[in-house]
């Protein structure tokens, strides 16, 4: 079975600082893998998606991702990050013939001025 | 294009009543899914609508719970009774398709259910 680890609960970083969210999925063959944020009473938005082919994709927002095939990571990075990137983050996994996503347990971000 | 909208935002019942929610999914989407977020974690998919029909109903407690989706376009879920683990953000879903590799879905903002 598939199953989506994000290690960090909640991640405080300092506005203009670099960021990086980490994520490790357990998978059989090559995962379809997603990041997607929640801003407080609202959906989730994709950011970002892997499919196949470049491993390091771009997504909305400045936001990057880099699939390590052989570390089983997908880790959601920026360079700079701005108060309203304040939200949570998770990543998801899902099988190429899969109906569905599952998804981590989510990383909260704070933002400090 | 409009959003995947959902009704109400918030709702508030006691333990063994009754709730409804409801879904319009975004316009052409044939897919339909109704996501459980409790607090702290992730989404957990109830049940995936494809059209009117049911895909997966695998993670829904049937006991108590309760969707369908009318003429493949909007869908409700209830609960009945609620118990105080429900309390809980509703989630629905819409994407094109069924296959997780092409459709990355559209959420909406969801329900929160509070159990008193």
């Amino acid at each position: 079975a598939q199953s989506v680890t994000q290690p960090d609960i909640h991640i405080t970083v300092s506005e203009g600082a670099s960021l990086e969210l980490r994520c490790n999925y357990s998978y059989g063959a090559t995962p379809y893998l997603f990041w997607y944020v929640q801003s407080p009473g609202q959906g989730l938005q994709l950011l970002l998606k892997y499919f196949s082919g470049d491993t390091l994709v771009q997504g909305i927002k400045g936001f990057e991702a880099e699939f390590k095939r052989s570390q089983s990571s997908f880790n959601l990075r920026k360079p700079s990050v701005h108060w309203s990137d304040a939200a949570e983050y998770f990543c998801a996994v899902g099988a190429a013939t899969a109906r569905q996503l599952t998804f981590g347990s989510g990383t909260q971000l704070t933002v400090l001025p | 294009e409009a959003g995947v909208a959902q009704s109400p935002r918030y709702k508030i019942i006691e333990k063994r009543q009754s709730v409804a929610f409801w879904c319009n999914p975004i316009s052409g989407h044939a897919t339909l899914y109704w996501y459980q977020q409790i607090l702290g974690q992730g989404p957990k998919l109830l049940i995936q609508f494809q059209n009117n029909g049911v895909v997966d109903d695998s993670q829904l407690p049937k006991d108590r719970f309760s969707a369908e989706r009318l003429k493949g376009v909007d869908s409700t879920l209830k609960i009945q009774p609620a118990k105080l683990e429900d309390s809980a953000v509703y989630l629905c879903a819409s994407s094109l398709g069924t296959g997780v590799g092409n459709q990355p879905q559209h959420f909406g903002d969801g329900t929160r259910l509070s159990i008193l």
